[in-house]
């Protein structure tokens, strides 16, 4: 069965260190791949999209790479800071359907000043 | 611009009531999903639809009811309600009616069966 993977357990670091979160899925073509950010109580927002033919996007102090062989994604955030803080989702929108985006269960990321 | 709203944002309802979520969004938006989300689940969809008229079932169908008559509004209906359905719940449009792109969610609708 198609499935997502990102690590559950919260994932602690320093401010000012690079986080990096990781997205993994088995069973899947995927057309694109997108991170989101959710804050408690609040619905996701989009940062990042990364479509099946590129290997890394970036926006500021973001990064996205995508290993279609590895079948991975990793979400970068450099200089991370204490506003960082927060729950970020992979989401995957496969080549045979665009219309059901499928999400992973999210990683809780909490910046240590 | 408001986005993409939602009402109600709680809602408590015994077992067997039934009730309607509001979703409506002023982008002129083509698809618009409901997910619902609940602890170690993610985001799971439940409808889904790519224009007015036109409406289709998502990974957990079973209780709900949608329709689309307008762009701006996409209703999802709960007949008869059960504990299972406990859960908080958020709409989302995107401006491609293939949904290529950023998905625009709601602030989300927190509803309790008891």
């Amino acid at each position: 069965s198609q499935k997502i993977e990102q690590n559950s357990e919260a994932l602690n670091i320093q401010e000012g260190k690079t986080a990096t979160l990781t997205c993994n899925y088995t069973n899947y073509s995927p057309a694109y791949l997108q991170w989101y950010r959710q804050d408690p109580g609040r619905g996701p927002v989009f940062l990042l999209l990364i479509r099946e033919n590129e290997k890394e996007k970036r926006k500021e102090r973001l990064k996205v790479t995508f290993d279609t062989t590895l079948k991975q994604s990793l979400f970068h955030i450099t200089a991370s800071q204490p506003a960082d803080s927060a729950t970020y989702l992979c989401a995957l929108a496969s080549s045979g359907g665009y219309q059901k985006v499928t999400f992973g269960t999210g990683t809780k990321l909490q910046v240590i000043p | 611009n408001a986005g993409v709203t939602q009402t109600p944002k709680f809602q408590v309802l015994k077992t067997g009531q039934s009730m309607t979520l509001q979703c409506a969004q002023d982008m002129n938006h083509e698809y618009m999903s409901w997910y619902r989300q609940d602890p170690g689940m993610g985001l799971r969809l439940i409808h889904y639809s790519v224009g007015a008229g036109i409406t289709d079932q998502g990974e957990v169908p079973n209780g709900y009811n949608v329709s689309r008559s307008t762009t701006e509004d996409f209703p999802l209906r709960l007949l008869s309600a059960a504990p299972s359905q406990t859960s908080v719940y958020f709409c989302a449009s995107n401006r491609h009616t293939a949904n290529t792109g950023e998905l625009f969610f709601g602030e989300g609708s927190r509803l309790t069966v008891l």
